[in-house]
């Protein structure tokens, strides 16, 4: 079954330490994989995606993800959080299944930042 | 900002009744698939629209429809509310529906069932 795994519920971390939330997947075939993140009250704002190519992809705000194959995973690391990162942030499969293109997210990993 | 609005904000309804929610794509996508985020939780897809027809639905119950007009908006609908339809809403478009294209999520509806 297609299914996305953040084993992190919440982390804490201090500013201006690294980051990384672990993400996760099974899916059958070549996977499109996203990392999105969600302020309080907010909707889904995209960070970066994966498609093929180069496994090492860059997003927006400093954020970076590796794929890793061998490892079903997609990790979203950040060297240095400022204080704004603080968000929810989900991680997404793209999945097909009788001609309808839909995401599987996983259930979340909250982030907390220290001043 | 993806350019993806959707209305209301925020709902308040109760048990039993009906609510219409709306959402308006990014310039140029004809593609809207709708999600539901119980609190919590990650999205779950409830349903797709492509050009204005049904493209494929999540498990979801009859009660949740929607409608997808020649502008691309699109309407999710949801009878006989429930108090587990309390949610954030999200809708998504994209341009197409193939495998490499990117959904671009709106702000979000949040429904309360009282």
């Amino acid at each position: 079954a297609q299914s996305v795994t953040q084993p992190d519920i919440h982390i804490t971390v201090s500013e201006g330490a690294s980051l990384e939330l672990r993400c996760n997947y099974s899916y059958g075939a070549t996977p499109y994989l996203f990392w999105y993140v969600q302020s309080p009250g907010q909707g889904l704002q995209l960070l970066l995606k994966y498609f093929s190519g180069d496994t090492l992809v860059q997003g927006i705000k400093g954020f970076e993800a590796e794929f890793k194959r061998s490892q079903s995973s997609f990790n979203l690391r950040k060297p240095s959080v400022h204080w704004s990162d603080a968000a929810e942030y989900f991680c997404a499969v793209g999945a097909s299944a009788s001609g309808t293109y839909k995401y599987i997210f996983g259930t979340g990993t909250r982030l907390k930042v220290l001043a | 900002e993806t350019g993806v609005t959707q209305s209301p904000t925020h709902l308040i309804k109760t048990r039993g009744q009906q609510v219409t929610l709306r959402c308006s794509s990014q310039s140029g996508h004809n593609t809207v698939s709708w999600y539901q985020q119980a609190l919590g939780q990650g999205p779950q897809f409830i349903f797709q629209y492509y050009r204005e027809e049904e493209n494929g639905r999540g498990n979801f119950p009859p009660r949740f429809s929607g409608l997808q007009f020649p502008n691309y908006s699109s309407e999710l609908n949801v009878n006989a509310l429930e108090l587990d339809d309390s949610a954030l809403y999200l809708c998504a478009s994209s341009f197409g529906q193939g495998d490499q294209e990117t959904q671009y999520f709106g702000p979000g509806t949040r429904l309360l069932v009282l």
